[in-house]
């Protein structure tokens, strides 16, 4: 199996453009999760998906930012416009069942903002 | 609000010896724990979890101990590995926990495990 596939693994952008993170999950897998990896604050949830409808988005810091799941195996987390504070590791991760089982997570992208 | 606190931002161990790594929760809703590691440049790995209704969890050298009435719960590794040098981060679930019904992982901010040879 591959893993959770997320691309790219690296961007740089400047303030104000458009940013995508994209996400393949696990075959099989039905719950999709998008965090954030900061110094401050660790992993934070901004979002979970099951079956492709997003479930939970309480965690999304503003308009801003929005993901979509169009299908069960590919997610985009979305910035717009982006600002420095965006900076961080964004990271995507799934599971077959409910939140609480074990989540596999990918290697994550490295968002940097200036 | 921080509901998952690991208050040490790191640990140093020598190889052989335990490393005891700990975590504190305000939450009294989490029912279901678990301890993730994570490599440089790596998603986290799932490394170890346990329920509410049991205090202790082992798996080969990695021990969990829960301590409800304390909020308490912490990730023993005996015999320490230079290998386990890694950030292991806590997290913490519960169907009631936050308003969810899926019982959503809140994680705490990691502590930096360094096993020195």
């Amino acid at each position: 199996d591959a893993g959770v596939i997320q691309s790219p693994r690296h961007e740089v952008t400047e303030m104000g453009q458009e940013v995508t993170l994209r996400c393949k999950p696990i075959s099989g897998h039905n719950s999709l999760f998008w965090y954030r990896q900061t110094m401050m604050r660790g992993l934070e949830l901004l979002i979970y998906f099951n079956n492709n409808v997003p479930i939970d988005d309480s965690g999304m810091p503003e308009d801003r930012f929005s993901a979509k799941m169009p299908n069960a195996s590919f997610s985009t987390l979305k910035i717009q416009p982006s600002e420095p504070r965006d900076s961080a590791v964004y990271f995507c991760a799934s599971t077959r069942g409910q939140g609480w089982d074990e989540q596999y997570f990918g290697p994550g992208t490295r968002l940097t903002v200036t | 609000d921080q509901q998952v606190k690991q208050n040490s931002p790191s640990l140093s161990v020598q190889e052989g010896r335990i490393s005891i790594l700990n975590c504190d929760y305000t939450n009294s809703m989490f029912d279901y724990f678990l301890w993730y590691k994570k490599y440089p440049a790596e998603g986290p790995t799932f490394l170890i979890s346990i329920s509410s209704i049991k205090d202790k969890n082992e798996d080969g050298r990695f021990t969990v101990f829960l301590n409800k009435s304390a909020k308490h719960l912490s990730l023993h590794i005996v015999p320490s590995q230079p290998g386990d040098s890694a950030v292991y981060f806590c997290a913490a679930s519960g169907a009631n926990a936050g308003g969810t019904s899926y019982g959503k992982l809140t994680f705490g901010q990691g502590t930096i495990l360094t096993v020195h040879p």
